[in-house]
């Protein structure tokens, strides 16, 4: 079975804190995603990565960078935390078929 | 522009039938997928569509029709477990970016 994890799944931060969700993947896939869910908005893409070193924006980018340094690995980042970026932080990876992504249990985040 | 529309809330009693309709328009088109999302965990995958009609799978079954952009996710023999969100969503063409509507909060009651 596809095991996807993160690294928190509750966190409580500061404004202007410097935040870093991780996310690994043990089936070797190479596209990975963070999402963010609110309620009546649905998931919400913010990046995407479909290689080691490489990253593209999503739908909402803005506050967030990522890192992917190995393949299992995907970090998100938020650089100075603001309180609408209080949510439910979502990881994926897609299946090699790219027929399905497997989702991490998630990290709901609150920053105060 | 981007829209995926899908019914907020419905409630069906326990052995019925459902039906969860999802419209949208996209840019492009390259899959449309069903999740299920219990409240507090994480979605999980349950249908995939890529070509027009019916893709059945045990109790639950998924109908596309690309021309009408539309589909839907029918859940047969309800049971108290499938109480939970439907999300459906659109796969963007020429990547792997998808598209998520907010989903539908399914209720099934005794």
């Amino acid at each position: 079975d596809v095991k996807v994890t993160q690294s928190s799944r509750y966190l409580v931060k500061r404004t202007g804190e410097k935040v870093f969700l991780e996310c690994v993947q043990d089936m070797d896939h190479e596209n990975m995603f963070w999402y963010r869910q609110d309620p009546g908005l649905g998931l919400r893409l913010i990046y995407f990565s479909y290689d080691v070193k490489m990253k593209e924006k999503g739908d909402i980018p803005e506050g967030y960078s990522v890192s992917r340094e190995k393949k299992e690995r995907f970090s998100l980042i938020l650089e100075s935390a603001s309180t609408n970026q209080t949510s439910m932080y979502l990881c994926a990876s897609l299946s090699r078929t790219g027929n399905e992504q497997y989702f991490g249990p998630g990290t709901r985040l609150t920053v105060t | 522009g981007q829209n995926i529309d899908q019914p907020t809330e419905m409630t069906a009693t326990e052995g019925a039938i459902v039906q969860i309709n999802c419209t949208y328009q996209t840019s492009g088109f390259n899959g449309l997928f069903w999740y299920q999302q219990h409240a507090g965990e994480a979605p999980t995958f349950l249908s995939y569509n890529v070509l027009d009609g019916l893709e059945e799978k045990g109790r639950f079954s998924s109908f596309l029709s690309r021309s009408k952009g539309y589909s839907y996710l029918l859940l047969k023999e309800l049971q108290m477990k499938d109480s939970a969100s439907y999300l459906c969503a659109v796969r963007d063409t020429g990547g792997f970016k998808t598209i998520f509507g907010a989903g539908t909060r399914l209720f099934v009651k005794a």
